[in-house]
């Protein structure tokens, strides 16, 4: 079975201090990692994946198989990062099922 | 291009009664799958749906049931409703099945009384 651990509920920084958002995985195969992200009224929306390997508004994640955590970074927190984000995992064979952790709420204090 | 709907948007439903919710995919999007999120259990997958034929299917009773149509529109359904069905009900569309982006709807709000 698959299972996706985000150990924190809230995160407050401050504006311009690093973000990490942890996440760490269960599963035996191999994984596909998500992020995904929420702005307060608007819609679950995909914000990075671990196969593109890329930046998005500054944040990247770096899949690591020996620790199992796809851990969520950005080197300086903006007001505009506050937002509910949830680490998925997918699995080759699993078509579109993914399977997410609680969630971490960021607050980015001024 | 026009994102997913849902409909409706708000419901409030009785126990025992039975509830069915709407969604139209992407333009284009053959994959729809649907998921319950509730503030204990979180976000929990219900089923996936591609060309009309369901895909997957997670640790739902068979209460909950659904089907996509030959336009790749999809429905789900949940009989004899219970109070610990109150949720938001979301769905996803995506292209094609396997490592491609899925987008979210707005949710149905479901209150069971």
């Amino acid at each position: 079975a698959q299972r996706v651990t985000q150990p924190e509920k809230l995160l407050s920084v401050f504006k311009g201090a690093p973000v990490e958002l942890k996440c760490n995985y269960s599963y035996s195969g191999s994984p596909e990692l998500f992020w995904y992200v929420q702005y307060s009224r608007q819609r679950l929306q995909l914000l990075l994946r671990h196969i593109s390997r890329e930046s998005i508004k500054g944040f990247t994640a770096d899949l690591n198989k020996g620790e199992t955590s796809f851990h969520l970074k950005k080197p300086f927190a903006q007001e505009e990062d506050s937002a509910m984000y949830y680490c998925a995992l997918g699995f080759t064979g699993g078509g579109n099922k993914l399977t997410f952790g609680t969630g971490t709420q960021l607050k980015v204090e001024l | 291009k026009a994102g997913v709907t849902q409909t409706p948007r708000y419901l409030i439903k009785t126990r025992g009664q039975q509830v069915t919710l709407s969604c139209s995919p992407i333009s284009g999007h053959r994959s729809v799958s649907w998921y319950q999120q509730t503030p204990g259990q979180g976000l929990q997958f219900l089923f996936e749906y591609f060309s009309e034929t369901q895909r997957n299917k997670g640790n739902f009773p068979g209460r909950f049931s659904g089907r996509q149509f030959s336009n790749s529109r999809s429905e789900m359904n949940v009989s004899t409703l219970e109070l610990g069905d109150s949720a938001l009900y979301l769905c996803a569309s995506a292209w094609d099945r396997g490592k491609y982006e899925q987008y979210f709807g707005p949710g149905t709000r479901l209150t069971v009384t």
